[in-house]
């Protein structure tokens, strides 16, 4: 049972424009969501988080929306730049006695010249 | 510069045999963990450490060890009790690895493990 969804493989963004990178959990103990970049054959890369006690995280060009009703958390990145090509995964994390990192299955956004 | 370093960047494995991935971290941090990544899968929890001699399962542990007798090193084993262990190995550590604490885990750069 997958508790962190990310539903779409892939996405192709022209660059200048936004990027827009969307993730579903199932699990209401997440308390704690944190977006990772990852390049072929490299560790993930850490780029922003975000509480569920806010809505909202901005960080540069990265920004994280957190909507806890809908279970919902989308990253905009604008502008979009062909370096912001890699896979992106979503990760939470329970703060309710759990140490553990539960990701998605990732997204590979490709930002076309 | 503070890091994670992972060694080989690429491990082959003949049958049977038992091999063993290494991980450092000069981030004096107290928590580290190992993690598996298959094609098209997220990142999957094998074993974690939140301290010095001390370490739990995590969801994917059968097949796996590990050890950790000083702070800044956590080596995993894929033993010959692992039928599938062509994978991307990950590791990662954090400050505290404590439960409650909302924390940012970091990683190394993988290691890349290849059966013959």
């Amino acid at each position: 049972d997958q508790q962190v969804k990310q539903n779409s493989p892939s996405l192709s963004v022209q660059e200048g424009r936004i990027s827009i990178l969307n993730c579903d959990y199932t699990n209401s103990m997440f308390d704690y969501f944190l977006w990772y970049k990852k390049y072929p054959a490299e560790g993930p890369t850490f780029l922003i988080s975000i509480s569920s006690i806010k809505d909202k995280n901005e960080d540069g060009r990265f920004t994280v929306f957190l909507n806890k009703s809908a279970k919902h958390l989308s990253l905009h990145i604008v502008p979009s730049q062909p370096g912001d090509s890699a896979v992106y995964f979503c990760a939470a994390y329970s703060g309710a006695g759990s140490y553990q990192l539960t990701f998605g299955k990732g997204t590979k956004l490709s930002v076309i010249p | 510069d503070g890091g994670i370093t992972q060694s080989p960047k690429y491990l082959f494995r003949k049958e049977g045999q038992n091999v063993t991935l290494s991980c450092e971290q000069n981030l004096n941090h107290d928590a580290m963990y190992w993690y598996r990544q298959d094609p098209g899968q997220g990142l999957r929890l094998i074993y974690y450490s939140q301290i010095v001699n001390d370490f739990q399962k995590g969801d994917i542990a059968e097949g796996y060890s590990v050890s950790r007798e000083k702070k800044e090193s956590f080596p995993l084993t894929v033993t010959s009790a692992q039928k599938n262990p062509t994978a991307f190995y990950l590791c990662a550590s954090s400050p505290r690895g404590l439960a409650g604490v909302e924390e940012t885990q970091y990683f190394g750069p993988g290691t890349r493990l290849l059966v013959l």
